[in-house]
C-alpha cells in the first residue's frame, strides 16, 4: 500500500536555527513527490515537485532533496514567518491522485 | 487574479441535512479535486474530475456526491448519509500534475 510518513509531528526552532523535516514514502513507482506549506485555516500552497533520487530544489530558505525512500525539507536560518505546517505528498505511476502525509507543524520563535 | 474560490468559509449542518460546498476556478484547469482534512490525518481524496461531465470516486466517497457540468465549477454535496461530516474541506485544481495542485482556502463544515 502506498504510504507517506512525516516526522517530526511538531518542531520548535529558534530564529536562525537550521533544521530538516523528513518525509518517508512507500510507493509502487514514484511519479512525483510534492511539498506544500499550509497556514492555519488556509489551503496548502505548492512549494516543490521532485521526480528522481538525487534531485534538489531550492526556494529562499527552503531546500528539498529526494532519495529512493525519503525526502528532506531543509530550512536554513528560519524566520518566524516560516512557521506553518509543511505537507509532503507522493503520486504513484499510473494514478491521478496524491497521497498526503500528516504534516510537520513548524514554529519558529524570535 | 486567477485562483480557486471556495464558499462558504464556514458552514453549519443539522443532522439529516444535505449541504453543498461551492468550488469555482478561473485558471482554465481541466482537473479538479475534493479533499477532506481532519486533525492528525493527511488530506484524503473524496472525488476528482479530469474533464467536464466525468468524475471518479476517491478513497472516501461514501456519503458525498459531486457534479462537473462546467469546467470552472465542481460543487460537493455532503449528504445525510455521511455520518461524520465535521471537517475542513479543500478543493484543488491542476493543469499539469508536475506543477502541483492549486488549492482553495477551504470550507470548515460543522454538524450542530
Amino acid at each position: 500500500e502506498d504510504q507517506v510518513t512525516q516526522s517530526p509531528e511538531a518542531l520548535r526552532l529558534q530564529e536562525g536555527e537550521s533544521s530538516s523535516l523528513n518525509c518517508s514514502y512507500t510507493v509502487s513507482g514514484l511519479r512525483g513527490l510534492f511539498w506544500y506549506r499550509q497556514d492555519p485555516g488556509k489551503g496548502p500552497e505548492f512549494l516543490f515537485t521532485l521526480y528522481s533520487a538525487g534531485e534538489e530544489k531550492e526556494k529562499e530558505r527552503l531546500k528539498a532533496t529526494l532519495t529512493k525512500k525519503e525526502s528532506f525539507l531543509h530550512i536554513t536560518a528560519p524566520k518566524p514567518e516560516d512557521s506553518a505546517t509543511y505537507l509532503c505528498a507522493v503520486q504513484a505511476l499510473g494514478t491521478d491522485k496524491l497521497i498526503f502525509g500528516t504534516g510537520t507543524r513548524l514554529q519558529v520563535f524570535p | 487574479d486567477g485562483g480557486i474560490t471556495q464558499s462558504p468559509k464556514y458552514l453549519f449542518r443539522k443532522e439529516g441535512q444535505n449541504v453543498t460546498l461551492s468550488c469555482e476556478q478561473n485558471l482554465n484547469h481541466d482537473a479538479m479535486y475534493w479533499y477532506r482534512q481532519d486533525p492528525g490525518q493527511g488530506l484524503r481524496l473524496i472525488y476528482y474530475s479530469q474533464i467536464v461531465n466525468d468524475f471518479q470516486k476517491g478513497d472516501i466517497a461514501e456519503g458525498y456526491s459531486v457534479s462537473r457540468e462546467k469546467k470552472e465549477s465542481f460543487p460537493l454535496t455532503v449528504t445525510s448519509a455521511q455520518k461524520n461530516p465535521t471537517a475542513f474541506y479543500l478543493c484543488a485544481s491542476s493543469i499539469d500534475r508536475s506543477l502541483g495542485y492549486t488549492f482553495g482556502s477551504g470550507t470548515r463544515l460543522t454538524v450542530v
